[in-house]
């Protein structure tokens, strides 16, 4: 199994452009998020859902879209990125939708100038 | 509204050194634990979780409700062990704030030789 596979590993985008970043698992996980992290602030959660064609809002959720057509797919759009949203984002799937350990993948590091 | 608290930003210990990285919790129901570990260059993983009440690479942590204290302890740390431990809590199976893992903002451990 690749696990949670994050693409791409680095993007720079200039203020007003959108994006996606795409997030893939496949070991068959309910449920799957998208977190940013940023020094000092830990990891925030943007979005997540719980199963196909189900998502909601997590803590920092302005900026960003996110759909879920597949159990295995769970891309983050930005639609207008601005300075404050550089970052490194991490996609997590976990077996269920609680009490189950996150499997992270390895990042998208984020810069909009 | 669950949070989590991780008081150092920083830890420096001596090889062979006891170690504890401090984690407090505030939630209002019957809380799922878990610590989460970054070695440089390596995705963010599961180190451990109160429930399994296991030693991970000789790491242990005791979930204290009266203290609302998840800390994480070593008895004699090595060089290996240094890395971002991030503290993380998921409102257990009751209600919606179940599907939300809540990170702590990390503490960076650095073990000198």
């Amino acid at each position: 199994n690749a696990g949670v596979t994050q693409t791409p590993k680095f993007q720079v985008l200039k203020t007003g452009q959108s994006m996606t970043l795409q997030c893939a698992q496949d070991m068959n996980h309910e449920y799957m998020s998208w977190y940013r992290q940023d020094p000092g602030m830990g990891l925030r959660l943007i979005h997540y859902s719980v199963g196909a064609g189900i998502t909601d809002q997590g803590e920092v959720p302005n900026g960003y879209n996110v759909s879920r057509s597949t159990t295995e797919d769970f891309p983050l759009r930005l639609l207008s990125a601005a300075p404050s949203q550089t970052s490194v984002y991490f996609c997590a799937s976990s077996y269920k939708a609680y009490n189950s350990p996150l499997h992270f993948g390895n990042g998208t590091r984020l810069t909009v100038t | 509204a669950q949070r989590v608290t991780q008081p150092e930003k920083l830890l420096s210990v001596f090889k062979g050194a006891p170690v504890e990285l401090k984690c407090n919790y505030s939630y209002s129901g019957s809380p799922e634990l878990f610590w989460y570990v970054q070695y440089s260059r390596q995705r963010l993983q599961l180190l451990l979780r109160h429930i399994s009440r296991e030693s991970i690479k000789g790491f242990t942590a005791d979930l204290n409700k009266g203290e609302t204290s998840f800390h994480l302890k070593k008895p004699f740390a090595q060089e290996e062990d240094s890395a971002m431990y991030y503290c993380a809590l998921s409102g257990g199976n009751s209600g919606g704030s179940n599907y939300k893992l809540t990170f702590g903002k990390g503490t960076l451990l650095t073990v000198n030789p």
